[in-house]
């Protein structure tokens, strides 16, 4: 089975702190993905990587980087959290070939007060 | 750009009786389509891929079906336990990485 963990599953953090969130698959998988997923709004693609160090802009990049050094990790950084990213994140991971699901970890649920 | 809608929003249904999902979509060359399963406070689950108009997926009281602009996910005998929230992706033919996810649909099935 594949298995996606992420670090936190809960975080709470202050306006302007740099946020790190770290995700994890074990199934050699080359493509990851960031998203967030609110209430109304549904699953939003932040970024995704389909090789070690590359990276591509989703749907709603802005105020969120990403760092992939190793093939297994997938960090997304907030620089300067921002009330309005307290959020659900969710990170998945897909095996290469056009069309494959994508597996999901459990989330971090990210509060910023 | 795709598109993915899914109705109802929330669907409540006693324990045996059985119903569907409805997942539309507009997409420029469908590459396939997923069904996933999220209980709250979690992931989604990856339950089906399909592919093309006229194929269909099981999976215990599951059943995904096809055609060219809709999918409908049919419950046959739900038990307390299939209430979760099931989300419907599509990915299209522009990209070899991006889902378009739907809402989601809310189903409670009460014993």
């Amino acid at each position: 089975d594949v298995k996606v963990t992420q670090s936190s599953r809960y975080l709470v953090k202050r306006t302007g702190e740099k946020v790190f969130l770290e995700c994890v698959q074990d199934m050699d998988h080359e493509n990851m993905f960031w998203y967030r997923q609110d209430p109304g709004l549904g699953l939003r693609l932040i970024y995704f990587s389909y090789d070690v160090k590359m990276k591509e802009k989703g749907d709603i990049p802005e105020g969120y980087s990403v760092s992939r050094e190793k093939k297994e990790r997938f960090s997304l950084i907030l620089e300067s959290a921002s009330t309005n990213q307290t959020s659900m994140y969710l990170c998945a991971s897909k095996d290469d070939g056009t069309v494959n699901e994508q597996y999901f970890g459990p989330g971090t649920r990210l509060t910023v007060t | 750009e795709d598109q993915v809608t899914q109705s109802p929003e929330a669907l409540r249904l006693q324990e045996g009786e059985s119903s569907s999902l409805n997942c539309s979509y507009t997409v420029s060359g469908l590459r396939g389509l997923f069904w996933y399963r999220q209980d709250p406070g979690k992931g989604p689950e990856f339950l089906f891929t399909l592919y093309s108009a006229g194929e269909e997926k099981e999976k215990e009281r599951l059943k995904a079906t096809l055609t060219k602009k809709e999918s409908f996910l049919h419950i046959t005998a739900p038990k307390p336990e299939d209430s979760a929230t099931y989300l419907c992706a599509v990915q299209g033919g522009g990209s070899n990485y991006k889902l378009t996810f739907g809402k989601g649909t809310l189903l409670t099935v009460n014993p």
